[in-house]
């Protein structure tokens, strides 16, 4: 299908690793890059080329893909890291573009 | 550092064509290696991927959008213009340009500009 699907919401307490999955049938082929979004913000790219980090992104930030599934790790959740995060990728065609849903992710 | 920076009327009246321009400056949309694409964001909602185009002049776009839609670049001036004609309250949205890399079977989107919020309202 061409579609990505993401968890809507994802929460997890101050400190602790949590995982955001993004789903999809091109994902076996493409691969994902993820955006955090905050509030009135722009998309700043956080994962690209599946696990590479831009300058900037922390550490605790990591990305891995397996099968259709693919995944952005934060390892010790900050409060800062309270924002929505989007997958994107190409669709089964390979022509066009495409995002997920996004997942709003709460830092407890 | 490339930058991007949206420009747009802010209001449209339904059925007329929305013009909106991204201006990229500290790099030239000319030297080539990158597409650059159009995003917009409904209000409260995810993100929708619209079309890009190479300097070149080679775009793709989102199919629900095709008919609708027009991307070009000037560069010349250094700019990539949209055209979405017919709108809606439907287009009602934040537009982004961002600057597209592909490499392989990836694709990202980095810079981003900071957007520029549509209203279509009579």
């Amino acid at each position: 299908s061409s579609e990505l699907t993401q968890d809507p919401t994802v929460s997890v307490a101050l400190g602790q690793t949590v995982g955001i999955t993004c789903q999809g049938d091109s994902l076996r082929t493409y691969s994902a890059s993820w955006y955090q979004q905050k509030p009135g913000q722009a998309p700043v790219l956080v994962i690209y080329y599946k696990t590479k980090r831009p300058s900037g992104i922390p550490d605790r930030f990591s990305g891995s893909s397996s099968g259709n599934t693919a995944s952005l790790t934060i390892t010790g959740a900050q409060a800062e890291d309270e924002a929505a995060y989007y997958c994107s990728s190409r669709d089964s065609s390979g022509d066009h573009l495409m995002f997920g849903g996004g997942t709003r992710l709460t830092v407890l | 550092q490339v930058q991007l920076q949206e420009s747009g009327p802010g209001l449209v009246k339904p059925s007329q064509t929305l013009s909106l321009t991204c201006s990229v400056s500290g790099g030239s949309i000319s030297s080539g290696g990158y597409y650059w694409t159009w995003i917009r964001q409904h209000p409260g909602k995810g993100l929708e991927w619209i079309g890009y185009i190479y300097h070149s002049g080679i775009t793709y776009y989102n199919p629900s959008l095709k008919s609708r839609i027009n991307i070009s670049v000037d560069t010349s001036k250094n700019q990539i213009s949209l055209n979405l004609s017919s709108v809606t309250a439907a287009d009602t949205a934040v537009y982004y340009c961002a600057r597209h890399r592909l490499s392989g079977y990836s694709d990202w989107f980095d810079p981003w500009g900071q957007g520029t919020l549509i209203t279509v309202s009579s």
